[in-house]
């Protein structure tokens, strides 16, 4: 069966210091692979996706970025944290091919706080 | 352009009660595909069940029961005799896999809390 592991599960860091957040799956092959942010209280927004290794797509222009160095590996950066980068980071799969027809399962999440 | 509106921002049961969960969708294509995910206080978000655009059969599975109508753009959601397990932030979302738009859109969510 497929999992999917995210860290760090929290983390608090200071205004302008870079972050690294960590998403593998298991268990399956050639997924597509996305980043979503949720604000306290608020709904999800797709930040990232990446329909193979080093294939990314953004939808939202902001100061973080994505990298997929393995296939089953997505990755979620930034060089300078905001304030208003605070939020709940969620990574999910889908099975990979054509039209993303397959359901999204998601991981466990990271807690970030900025201060 | 897709949308998914939740009207209902929180819902408030006691346990033992009925409660549906509306969903409305705005899509441009005739294939597309509704979901409804559970969201629990610990933050991961769970699939609960997913309809293409040509199956209107209503699914039931337990406590658990979806209500697809294309003529009103809705697939709603009902949780019989509710759970105090059963309190979350539910989420419905609408994809779009063939118009090369955003993979997955989410309604804004409900959250439901089920009083003992």
């Amino acid at each position: 069966s497929q999992t999917i592991h995210q860290w760090p599960a929290t983390l608090v860091q200071p205004v302008g210091s870079p972050l690294s957040l960590e998403c593998t799956v298991e268990g399956t092959s050639n997924p597509n692979l996305y980043w979503y942010r949720q604000a306290a209280g608020r709904g999800l927004q797709l930040l990232f996706y990446s329909v193979g290794i080093g294939q990314i797509s953004s939808e939202v222009p902001q100061n973080l970025s994505a990298s997929r160095p393995q296939d089953r590996q997505f990755i979620l950066s930034s060089k300078k944290l905001l304030l208003s980068d605070s939020g709940f980071y969620l990574c999910a799969w889908s099975s990979g091919g054509q039209g993303m027809i397959d359901t999204q399962y998601f991981g466990p999440g990271t807690r970030l706080t900025v201060l | 352009a897709q949308k998914v509106t939740q009207a209902q921002t929180e819902i408030s049961v006691v346990e033992k009660e009925d409660v549906t969960l509306d969903c409305v969708y705005e899509t441009r294509d005739t294939t597309y595909y509704l979901f409804w995910y559970k969201q629990p206080p610990s933050g991961e978000l769970v699939f609960l069940i997913r309809r293409n655009s040509f199956d209107e059969q209503n699914e039931i599975s337990g406590r658990y029961s979806w209500n697809f109508q294309k003529s009103t753009s809705s697939f709603n959601f009902t949780i019989t005799a509710s759970q105090v397990v059963d309190s979350a932030v539910y989420f419905c979302a609408l994809s779009e896999p063939f118009s090369g738009n955003t993979p997955l859109v989410f309604g804004k969510g409900t959250r439901l809390s089920v009083i003992a």
